[in-house]
């Protein structure tokens, strides 16, 4: 059964450092998202992304974070610089369709990112 | 305020058992309404999708139902199984000129022997 990946794992990082979280979404999927969830938190919307572009991002995603599918699998996000609060664990999603429609959303196992 | 809320927070049961989890939205405008499961540690896995004009959606052991006059809906979980332990989490997706997601903050559920 096709499935999201995600890598690293685990990541931990130091405060101000760059970080590339990636994701390899199911093939077919045309839709991508990211989220995360600070540790006994709810999971927060940041970015989703579609035809090469972002279609939408919350308030969460500032400056300091970018998206890119830098080629026909791959689907990274990217901290400028890493702040404390950024720790959490991050999830990538996919889906044929957009979220309006009745169409699931496949999660990734999601990396946690820790930050010194 | 978009928000969803869960209830209860926690929950003991034994195996074999049934449990119901309560779930209320105030997301307006709402096009659909969905219970993930999230084992710890992990990503979370969609159970049910429901529309604001269906009533009830089962898989499985897995019923939900959706009253979205009163804007609640439940999960019931039938015959509790060890690996049902786990956060059940409520979403509803906003569609207010931009599509998002909009999660509760779960039920964490413990099925023990």
């Amino acid at each position: 059964e096709p499935e999201v990946t995600q890598t690293p794992s685990h990541q931990v990082t130091q405060m101000g450092q760059e970080v590339i979280l990636r994701c390899v979404p199911i093939s077919n999927h045309l839709y991508f998202y990211w989220y995360r969830q600070i540790l006994g938190q709810k999971v927060e919307f940041l970015v989703s992304f579609y035809n090469n572009e972002i279609s939408e991002k919350s308030e969460i995603f500032d400056d300091q974070f970018s998206v890119e599918r830098p080629d026909g699998s791959n689907f990274t996000l990217k901290i400028r610089s890493t702040k404390l609060e950024d720790s959490a664990m991050y999830f990538c999603a996919s889906s044929e369709a957009p979220p309006s429609s009745y169409n699931e959303q496949f999660f990734g196992p999601g990396t946690r990112l820790t930050v010194l | 305020k978009n928000q969803v809320e869960q209830s209860p927070q926690s929950l003991i049961i034994l195996e074999g058992k049934n449990c119901t989890l309560q779930c209320n939205y105030t997301v307006s405008p709402f096009s659909n309404l969905r219970w993930y499961k999230q084992d710890t540690g992990r990503g979370p896995v969609s159970l049910t999708i429901m529309t604001f004009s269906e009533n009830t959606k089962s898989n499985g052991r897995y019923t939900a139902t959706l009253d979205a006059d009163t804007k609640q809906s439940s999960l019931h979980i039938t015959a509790s199984q060890l690996s049902d332990s786990a956060s059940y989490i409520c979403v509803a997706l906003f569609s207010g000129g931009y599509n998002k997601l909009i999660f509760g903050a779960g039920t964490r559920l413990a099925v023990h022997p």
